[in-house]
């Protein structure tokens, strides 16, 4: 199957500073990425489609200006979570569609302290 | 707007025993697809089996099978063979035919494998 990757796969912050998260497909394009969050023992919860060369579409009820999404190539997307405060901590999924099949990068656990 | 429902939070199986776990959906399309995914302790998504909604015979892999009653709205998930292994969060979700292609997903089933 295709392969996701994300870098870092833990990441730990203070207050305030910003943290980039990267989404990269290895060995396919991907006009189209996803972004969710998870917290522990629920679902994925899907925050934005980030669209290669156009912005991005956010979901009802997350902060365009919080959580930045750039997809400059195809297959790159990074997510970036601006003036990051504790309440943002949580398990970060990017995932892209591959021949029918969603597929999903590692994870990034992001803490902030 | 399609949901997905999954109404067993946790599931126990003995080794090389089989469980099912379920999986109802409701939409108002006739194209679609569903799919079983696994997330064991690493977090990392796996795809267990997707099926497609026009395809009547239900889809299998190995020992995993699922059980699609498209009237019913309706896709379980069979595992033959419990393995140590299969312990982890199952979600269960759905993809529109049509120009939308975000997964919903259900809101998971935890496995234990009791050895």
């Amino acid at each position: 199957g295709a392969v996701v990757s994300q870098h870092p796969s833990w990441v730990i912050c203070k207050s305030g500073t910003s943290v980039k998260i990267e989404c990269r497909s290895l060995d396919f394009q991907a006009t189209t990425m996803f972004w969710y969050r998870q917290f522990p023992k629920q679902s994925l919860m899907l925050m934005a489609t980030s669209n290669e060369g156009s912005k991005a579409t956010y979901e009802q009820g997350v902060e365009k200006d919080k959580f930045l999404i750039n997809h400059a190539s195809l297959t790159l997307s990074t997510l970036t979570v601006t003036s990051a405060h504790p309440e943002d901590s949580s398990f970060y999924i990017c995932s892209a569609w591959s021949k029918l099949t969603q597929f999903f990068g590692p994870g990034t656990r992001l803490t902030v302290l | 707007a399609q949901t997905v429902t999954q109404s067993q939070p946790e599931m126990s199986v003995q080794e090389a025993e089989t469980v099912t776990l379920s999986c109802t959906y409701d939409t108002s399309e006739s194209d679609y697809y569903l799919f079983w995914y696994k997330q064991p302790p690493s977090r990392q998504m796996i795809l267990v089996i997707r099926q497609e909604a026009y395809k009547q015979q239900n889809a299998t892999e190995n020992r995993f099978s699922v059980n699609f009653q498209k009237a019913a709205k309706s896709f379980s998930l069979k595992i033959s063979d419990s393995q140590l292994g299969d312990a982890a969060m199952y979600f269960c979700a759905y993809r529109s035919g049509g120009a939308t292609n975000k997964l919903i997903f259900g809101t998971g089933t935890l496995l234990a494998v009791q050895p």
